[in-house]
């Protein structure tokens, strides 16, 4: 069954840095989506992207993230200036439709 | 804004017995709502979505509108079943869906 995929599992990154999380969707989905979940708290919704542009946003994804298809496969997460606040399971997901939503493993962003 | 509410963080039960896990929501549209389960070290996968109206692995859920409630159940609960398990919402117009924290199933031998 194909699964959606993202790397790495986890980024160790020091405060203020850029990072950039990565992730596979499944070949045929044409919904995109950022969640994260810190330790202890709900998964939240940060994005989605859809017709290479995104369609909606929550009021977490402010100036300093942003989001890329760069080519038919990938679908990045870029942090522009980490904080520690932003260290989170930060998880992708992809769908055909508007749901269900079919999950990666998820990346572990620890930010120092 | 609409909220999914899980009012218990852990349930423990015995292999064979009943099992709730309990999800309450507001909203004051029609909701899709849905059941998500993450086995240990594993990726959070759907269990089950409201409109299917299926039974996956022996787990129903029914919507009830009037009590804006959306529990799972199985009548006899597997060892295999200890997990967590989310509940969430999405609502009509929007991409995005509302998670409650979650439960831990644990199911006992």
């Amino acid at each position: 069954e194909p699964e959606v995929t993202q790397t790495p599992s986890h980024q160790v990154t020091q405060m203020g840095q850029e990072v950039i999380l990565r992730c596979v969707p499944i070949s045929n989905h044409l919904y995109f989506y950022w969640y994260r979940q810190i330790l202890g708290q709900k998964v939240e919704f940060l994005v989605s992207f859809y017709n290479n542009e995104i369609s909606e946003k929550s009021e977490i994804f402010d100036d300093q993230f942003s989001v890329e298809r760069p080519d038919g496969s990938n679908f990045t997460l870029k942090i522009r200036s980490t904080k520690l606040e932003d260290s989170a399971m930060y998880f992708c997901a992809s769908s055909i439709g508007r749901s269900p939503l079919h999950f990666g493993n998820g990346t572990r962003l620890t930010v120092t | 804004a609409q909220r999914v509410t899980q009012p218990e963080k852990l349930l423990s039960v015995f292999k064979g017995a009943p099992v709730e896990l309990k999800c309450n929501y507001s909203y004051s549209g029609s909701p899709e709502l849905f059941w998500y389960v993450q086995y240990s070290r594993q990726r959070l996968q759907l269990l089950l979505r409201h409109i299917s109206r299926e039974s996956i692995k022996g787990f129903t859920a029914d919507l009830n509108k009037g009590e804006t409630s959306f529990h799972l159940k199985k009548p006899f609960a597997q060892e295999e079943d200890s997990a967590m398990y989310y509940c969430a919402l999405m609502q009509g117009g929007s991409e995005k869906l509302v998670f409650g924290k979650g439960t831990k199933l644990t199911v006992n031998p």
